[in-house]
């Protein structure tokens, strides 16, 4: 069974970093492309960013492009999303969630993590 | 970018009802578009890849058509479990999620 747990969420102050990490398990991570999406409070999904099997290859919304930086380390079959310059803006879920296919980096994504909550306040 | 217009952004129906969403493509993008459903509180799930693939395991009252920029996602007789949130995604140009389209039992 595949599993994408999410951590590292929590409350930040404006301007500030946060690293978020989303451990896989159930299936050969290194095959397949991961995304991050997020849900700020009562709104719809934004996709943030995205990241080849391999690594060689990431992708990233306008929105965050320059503050976010997405990465993987396959020797442990885990994904991150390193957050600076944090903004209120940012305050969302953020979800880790697997490619569906092997196929291509950004097409549909299946399954998703349950999502860790960033709050940017003062 | 592409932007995605789903409409309508809610509506109700009765257990039974046939219901159709649709979700329009500012350009071109053939047929990669998905649909996921979100319940209250959970992780979305995909339901409809490239348009009209159902995902293993989705029930086949689920269903999805079209290409280019004109799109439409199907319930065939709406149950209780099917309350949920659902969005429309493209993939020709990065990501893009339409705005949701939140589905209530009357």
């Amino acid at each position: 069974e595949v599993q994408l747990l999410e951590s590292g969420g929590g409350l930040v102050q404006p301007g500030g970093s946060l690293r978020l990490s989303c451990a896989s398990s159930g299936f050969t991570f290194s095959s397949y492309a991961m995304s991050w999406v997020r849900q700020a409070p009562g709104k719809g999904l934004e996709w943030v960013s995205a990241i080849s099997g391999s690594g060689d290859s990431t992708y990233y919304a306008d929105s965050v492009k320059g503050r976010f930086t997405i990465s993987r380390d396959n020797s442990k079959n885990t994904l991150y999303l390193q957050m600076n310059s944090l903004r209120a803006e940012d305050t969302a879920v953020y979800y880790c969630a697997k490619a569906g296919t092997t196929v291509v980096n950004l097409g549909w994504f299946d399954p998703w993590g349950q999502g860790t909550l960033v709050t940017v306040s003062s | 970018d592409i932007q995605m217009t789903q409409s309508p952004s809610s509506l109700s129906a009765s257990v039974g009802d046939r219901v159709t969403i649709t979700c329009q493509a500012s350009q071109d993008i053939s047929n990669y578009l998905n649909w996921y459903q979100q319940k209250p509180g959970k992780a979305p799930k995909l339901l409809i890849y490239d348009a009209s693939n159902l995902e293993t395991g989705v029930p086949s009252r689920f269903s999805g058509s079209g290409s280019g920029t004109d799109f439409t996602f199907t319930i065939s007789s709406l149950q209780p479990e099917d309350i949920a949130t659902y969005y429309c995604q493209q993939y020709d140009n990065l990501l893009t999620f339409g705005q949701g389209t939140k589905v209530e039992v009357k």
